[in-house]
């Protein structure tokens, strides 16, 4: 089944600074990328999707970018602030396109 | 607009006890997701209900844990009986009719002790 691995584990930014954390995912036949912002007591939260048919997708300062050949995709963060301080998760569609799965969570430090 | 709703938010249970988790979906969501989030396996998906069906039941740990959606607005999880490791965040999760996306509810904090 599919497997996502998910790097780093925790990432330190100052604020202003740009913040990657990049996914790999295992079985080609995914086609669906999203990544999610969890805050501490709250749920995971959408922020942004791609699907297997555009290479990169851009919305204010959150973009994604998608190497299909590769199986990996990843997340740029620009101009962080210390709001963007959270865990942040991948995930790619299960072979049925029915479910989600998980990569293990990057947690972000943005200080000011 | 509501989002995904969850009962109760916290929840403190002797080993043994029965626990029941409750969600009620976004409006017109036609799916619906229980996942389990620990450190260990972070985010884990426990079962997937599509209109009220359940269609992928493969990670519900043990005949301990139960699901049930008996409406489109309300699906509940059971563990009978709870044991220390059943300890985890539960979130329910809803989905529309031929969308990708994923909503998420705010959680169920479930301690077994």
């Amino acid at each position: 089944g599919e497997n996502v691995e998910q790097h780093p584990s925790t990432l330190s930014v100052q604020e202003g600074d740009s913040a990657v954390i990049k996914c790999t995912y295992s079985d080609s036949a995914s086609n669906y990328f999203p990544w999610y912002k969890q805050e501490l007591g709250k749920g995971p939260q959408l922020i942004i999707d791609i699907r297997s048919n555009v290479g990169e997708k851009k919305d204010q300062r959150i973009a994604v970018t998608l190497n299909k050949t590769a199986k990996h995709f990843s997340l740029h963060i620009t101009e962080t602030q210390p709001e963007d301080s959270a865990v942040y998760f991948c995930a790619a569609s299960n072979q049925a396109g029915t479910a989600l799965i998980f990569g293990k969570g990057t947690t972000l430090s943005v200080s000011s | 607009d509501a989002g995904v709703i969850q009962s109760p938010r916290h929840e403190v249970t002797e080993m043994g006890q029965e626990v029941t988790l409750r969600c009620k979906p976004i409006s017109g969501h036609n799916s619906l997701f229980w996942y389990r989030q620990t450190m260990m396996r972070g985010l884990e998906l426990l079962i997937y209900f599509n209109n009220n069906v359940p269609i992928d039941d493969s990670g519900m740990p043990e005949d301990r844990f139960s699901a049930k959606m008996p409406n489109a607005s309300f699906s509940t999880l059971k563990i009978q009986p709870s044991e220390p490791r059943d300890s985890a965040v539960y979130f329910c999760a809803s989905r529309g009719q031929g969308a990708d996306e994923q909503y998420f509810g705010p959680g169920t904090r479930l301690t077994v002790t």
